[in-house]
């Protein structure tokens, strides 16, 4: 299909592993964000990309969650050393436009990550 | 820094009677709102945004969205509702501060429409 996707879907890893999230935006889309969500909550905003430039990481909890975009396509978020409170999902959104938050996103599926 | 809050953690309606969701904000400037709707095993779909006009904005699958300034409000309405409409909604408000990209979504609203 032409939606987001993410992979993979479904991530245990033991605490202290590191992980790599992918996510497959929508062709020719240019806006890209991550975001996390907890369980019964929102999503909550992590990152934001503009084809390859990361324009706004200020929602990343800590240094150990990094995101890259390189060719302002697909983006991985990796997260290192990962904490039980990392358990989440996390989702992808891109837009079409390189507005930010004015345009309308479209989610992937998300990747809901158990760290044990 | 912007905030948004969804008061009610579950609706529920009879198929066929109105359907009210509802949001409300806090920002420091002008808002820049979203609904968006959640079915199970899928990916966040976007509903409606207001950003700016007329405040009584109309989007996909028959909903409606009236942004009301002075109740800082952005309630979700329906006239009839279906049972496929159930799901979980989420409220997100942006400040409308150039350069900021910091989206905040409300914890959401599970819909159940009983036939």
């Amino acid at each position: 299909g032409a939606g987001v996707s993410q992979s993979p879907r479904y991530k245990v890893a033991k605490r202290g592993q590191d992980v790599a999230l992918r996510c497959d935006p929508i062709s020719g889309h240019v806006s890209l964000f991550w975001y996390q969500q907890a369980l019964g909550q929102g999503p909550e905003f992590l990152t934001y990309f503009q084809n390859e430039a990361q324009l706004d990481k200020s929602g990343l909890p800590s240094d150990r969650f990094f995101a890259e975009r390189p060719e302002g396509s697909v983006s991985t978020l990796k997260i290192q050393r990962t904490q039980q409170e990392d358990s989440a999902v996390y989702l992808c959104a891109s837009s079409f436009g390189g507005g930010g938050f004015i345009n309308e996103q479209f989610f992937g599926p998300g990747t809901r990550l158990t760290v044990l | 820094a912007q905030s948004v809050a969804q008061p009610e953690d579950q609706v529920n309606v009879a198929e066929g009677n109105p359907l009210t969701v509802k949001c409300t904000y806090s920002v420091s400037g002008n808002p820049y709102l979203f609904w968006y709707v959640q079915y199970p095993n899928r990916g966040l779909q976007f509903l409606l945004k207001y950003i700016t006009g007329d405040n009584l904005v109309k989007g996909s699958y028959g909903f409606e969205a009236e942004f009301n300034k002075s109740q800082t409000s952005f309630h979700l309405k329906k006239p009839s509702a279906l049972v496929s409409d159930s799901a979980l909604y989420f409220c997100a408000v942006r400040d409308g501060v150039l350069g900021d990209n910091d989206m905040r979504f409300g914890a959401g609203t599970r819909l159940t429409v009983k036939p």
